[in-house]
């Protein structure tokens, strides 16, 4: 069955390190999405992407970049984890013919010290 | 500024009545709505959605109602079950846009 996994499920760094986080999809879609979600204010857009090489930044973009190679991966690095992105973080993917329904990860809990 | 809200950040119904969760929006540029629901652990899942030229749209126990005037739009699950306990986002999507914008969700319990 198509998927859409994320790795790690949980993680730990410090102050000031770089971090990737992975989500890979196998359902072929165009659309991958990168969220945060913090108690308040849901889910909110880090960085998008509609293709592969096209990456757009979301409302929250900042400290956070994505590169898309390839349609099953869009991988989002924190260039210099801070203790303000202590949050969890979904992938999820899209059609770009249906479009709306968004399908998503499990998440991955990151915690900065 | 947040364009869609829920403000009600949690909600108690017993077992077998109705659980109504609201959503209000601000953007007249969105065109489409809709729910999803999650657990704790895991990503969200789609739940129902709604086209802005209905007003309604009704999937088994589960019904959502759009007032485009009022910018509102709720969401009805009849009866309400143990497993409906969870958080429920209500998104918004522009036309010709493929990005969802969320509410901050409403946390739902079911008491048996």
């Amino acid at each position: 069955d198509a998927e859409i996994t994320q790795s790690p499920r949980h993680k730990i760094t410090e102050t000031g390190r770089q971090v990737t986080l992975a989500c890979h999809q196998t359902w072929n879609h165009n659309n991958m999405f990168w969220y945060r979600q913090d108690l308040g204010h849901g889910l909110r857009l880090i960085h998008y992407s509609y293709g592969v090489q096209d990456t757009n930044k979301g409302e929250v973009s900042d400290g956070y970049s994505v590169s898309r190679s390839n349609t099953e991966d869009l991988p989002l690095t924190l260039e210099s984890a801070a203790s303000s992105q202590t949050s969890v973080y979904f992938c999820a993917s899209s059609e770009s013919t249906r479009g709306h329904e968004q399908y998503f990860g499990p998440g991955t809990r990151l915690t900065v010290t | 500024d947040q364009q869609v809200k829920q403000n009600s950040p949690s909600l108690s119904v017993q077992e077998g009545r109705i659980s109504i969760l609201n959503c209000d929006y601000t953007n007249s540029m969105f065109d489409y709505f809709l729910w999803y629901k999650k657990y704790p652990a895991e990503g969200p899942t789609f739940l129902i959605s709604i086209s802005s030229i209905k007003d309604k749209n009704e999937d088994g126990r589960f019904t959502v109602f759009l007032n485009k005037s009022a910018k509102h739009l709720s969401l009805h699950i009849v009866p309400s079950q143990p497993g409906d306990s969870a958080v429920y986002f209500c998104a918004a999507l522009k036309a010709g846009d493929y990005k969802l914008s969320f509410g901050a969700g409403t946390t739902v319990t079911v008491r048996a």
